[in-house]
């Protein structure tokens, strides 16, 4: 699986989008864009992912570039409890893989008032 | 559904004692995963499962073994605890299905070895 690159922190206003980036630049074709977030002591939970389209759903948006080599989390209006660590994962679908994540280590999201 | 469960929350062991981790999952998952994470770092991968009677080791299996005998329960099991092994560990499950194979994790296991 490839390797990832975030920066370790960043702040956003409670309110204002928080925007994620992530690097992936030796991304495989067949390699899917994770994002899990860790609320602090809970589990990780996941957010969104995709392979090549941007995607959206209930918690965030996903831009993926069209060389496929970097990628942005979007959270689109921000509150307090989104302060947290985002993991950006990439992997394999498919058959023959056995789901396990590779977990680097994350930007805290410190959301403020 | 209650999804990914573990017991119990927080355990102190001295070392060389052992314990069980358990995990059970609801959600009739064939995937199982165990993962511990260091103050400041990320998860890493102990064992993982892909299904009753099939078990592998992940990133850091050494200290650790596990079973699984049903689809639901995936046990942890510490031998003689170090205090290296002081970690909290998640227990997570997904469906293996291609696609949709997100992730679940369990509220987590602290444990400190003394």
């Amino acid at each position: 699986d490839a390797k990832t690159t975030q920066p370790t922190s960043m702040d956003c206003a409670e309110g204002r989008a928080a925007n994620l980036p992530c690097n992936h630049s030796t991304i495989s074709g067949n390699e899917y864009v994770y994002w899990y977030r860790q609320i602090h002591s809970q589990g990780p939970q996941y957010i969104i992912h995709g392979l090549k389209n941007n995607e959206t759903n209930e918690m965030a948006s996903l831009i993926i570039t069209e060389d496929r080599k970097s990628s942005t989390l979007i959270l689109p209006h921000a509150t307090l409890r989104d302060t947290a660590v985002y993991y950006c994962i990439v992997r394999v679908h498919g058959s023959g893989n056995t789901g396990k994540l590779i977990f680097g280590q994350g930007t805290t999201l410190q959301v403020k008032p | 559904n209650a999804g990914v469960t573990q017991t119990p929350k927080f355990r102190i062991l001295k070392i060389g004692q052992s314990m069980t981790l358990q995990c059970t999952q609801d959600m009739n998952h064939n995937y199982m995963y165990w993962y511990r994470q260091d103050p400041g770092m990320g998860l890493k991968l102990i064992y993982y499962s892909v299904g009753a009677g099939i078990t592998d080791k992940g990133e850091v299996p050494n200290g650790y073994n596990v079973s699984r005998s049903t689809t639901e329960d995936f046990p942890l099991r510490l031998e003689l605890a170090a205090p290296s092994q002081t970690s909290v560990y998640f227990c997570a499950s997904s469906s293996g299905l291609a696609g949709t194979d997100t992730q679940y994790f369990g509220p987590g296991t602290r444990l400190t070895v003394l």
